[in-house]
């Protein structure tokens, strides 16, 4: 079936270190998308990219770091600067040119940093 | 920067009723608007999607659309126990490189039924 595959989905985490989130999806979508949840609050863009080897900063990308390497595959690291690391993380995608916006999203990964 | 606001709740409904939720934005050449469902510790899933004025059905959900007055809304007839969840409205960033910029959630409203 297709989908996107988010791992791992729980990770802890010592302060200090980076740790990276793996997103993978097989629906051939050209855009990707990384997001933030905090608890009780909406969805918070980290970075996106909507073509191979490109990707753009979003609202909150100061600690994190995103590559495209593959169509099918967008890694989000979470680095030490980043000073409040622990949230809900979620991975998403849509067609390019698609002219809805509409987002897919995985499952999730939810960081705690100890 | 865009803005969607959304009334946290907890909003109550008893099961059967219909269900009422409300979403304002701020970008007055927003054009294209979502609701998602969020049960808790899950990820968003999307139920409806409105691009022009009016009202639009799909089986016990209408998502109504206001862009004179920068205002979505959805309602849930005969609500049921499992509609109870975070409901999240949601505009698109833009559009750029040919793609969508992403979306801008608001915070969710907590809707809860009781049996």
């Amino acid at each position: 079936d297709g989908g996107i595959t988010q791992s791992p989905k729980y990770l802890f985490r010592k302060e200090g270190q980076n740790v990276t989130l793996s997103c993978e999806q097989n629906l051939n979508h050209d855009a990707m998308y990384w997001y933030r949840q905090d608890p009780g609050q909406g969805l918070r863009l980290i970075y996106y990219s909507q073509i191979v080897n490109d990707f753009q900063k979003g609202d909150i990308a100061e600690g994190y770091s995103v590559s495209r390497e593959k169509k099918e595959s967008f890694p989000l690291t979470v680095t030490s600067a980043q000073k409040n690391p622990t949230a809900f993380y979620l991975c998403a995608s849509n067609a390019e040119l698609a002219d809805t916006g509409e987002l897919f999203f995985g499952e999730g990964s939810r960081l705690t940093v100890l | 920067q865009k803005e969607v606001e959304q009334n946290s709740g907890p909003l109550s409904v008893p099961e059967g009723a219909i269900a009422s939720l409300n979403c304002t934005y701020s970008d007055r050449g927003s054009q294209s608007f979502f609701w998602y469902r969020q049960y808790s510790g899950k990820s968003p899933e999307l139920i409806m999607s409105i691009y022009s004025n009016g009202d639009k059905e799909d089986g016990r959900f209408t998502a109504q659309l206001n862009k004179a007055s920068q205002y979505v809304s959805l309602l849930i007839r005969d609500s049921q126990p499992s509609d109870s969840a975070t409901y999240l409205c949601a505009v698109v960033n833009g559009y750029s490189g040919g793609g969508a910029d992403g979306l801008t959630f608001g915070k969710g409203t907590h809707l809860i039924i009781q049996p």
